[in-house]
């Protein structure tokens, strides 16, 4: 059964600081995975999706990466704003004929003026 | 295109009412989802269904009922509403291996 781990559950760092948010999996026969954002209130908002076949997504001051083969993807968060703060959720879809979405936890992030 | 869309925003209910959460894509996915936020939980699947016309439990089914009326709806039912029911419903949909979008949720408190 796959189990999506994120650690910490939480995080206050000061705006400017490059963050690097983790996200393990304990199945690494997957589709993809996925990071989300959450706003307080909000539903969840796509950040990134990784295809099994690669290794890297970008876009702007966000960049994800994914190694299948050790169970692990990170989210790395460039000059961080106050704006980003929110909470981050990472998920998978396996292989093996599941409709699925396997989601962690996820990690509040605050960050200060 | 509207995305996923959820009605109502908000519902408080009575232990014993029965209340449908309506859910609408109009991106033309395949699949669709129901889930539940509560705290220190994270999400939690209660039903989905892949395709037009099929509908399969997810991790916390009970008390629940599901429709998928058509490629763009599906309909999430509370028979008899508990407590322990209330929570944030989300309602989701994807294409195959593509992007899953959410809706904006469902409030909903039960006395």
């Amino acid at each position: 059964k796959q189990e999506v781990t994120q650690i910490p559950a939480a995080l206050s760092v000061p705006e400017g600081e490059n963050l690097v948010l983790n996200c393990s999996f304990t199945d690494s026969a997957i589709y993809n995975l996925q990071w989300f954002r959450q706003d307080p209130g909000k539903g969840l908002t796509s950040l990134l999706l990784i295809q099994s076949s690669q290794r890297e997504q970008t876009s702007g001051r966000l960049n994800a990466s994914l190694d299948k083969s050790s169970g692990r993807s990170t989210l790395y968060i460039a000059a961080s704003q106050p704006g980003d703060s929110a909470t981050y959720l990472c998920a998978v879809l396996s292989q093996g004929g599941s409709e699925k979405l396997v989601f962690g936890k996820g990690m509040k992030l605050t960050v200060n003026p | 295109n509207a995305g996923v869309t959820q009605t109502p925003k908000f519902q408080v209910l009575k232990t014993g009412q029965s209340m449908t959460l309506q859910c609408a894509q109009d991106m033309n996915h395949n699949s669709m989802y129901w889930y539940r936020q509560d705290p220190g939980m994270g999400l939690r699947l209660i039903y989905y269904s892949a395709s037009e016309g099929t509908t399969d439990k997810g991790e916390v089914p009970n008390g629940y009922n599901v429709s998928r009326l058509n490629k763009r709806e599906f309909s999430l039912r509370l028979e008899s509403a508990a407590p322990s029911q209330t929570s944030v419903y989300f309602c989701a949909s994807r294409r195959w291996s593509d992007t899953q979008y959410f809706g904006p949720g469902t409030r909903l408190t039960v006395l």
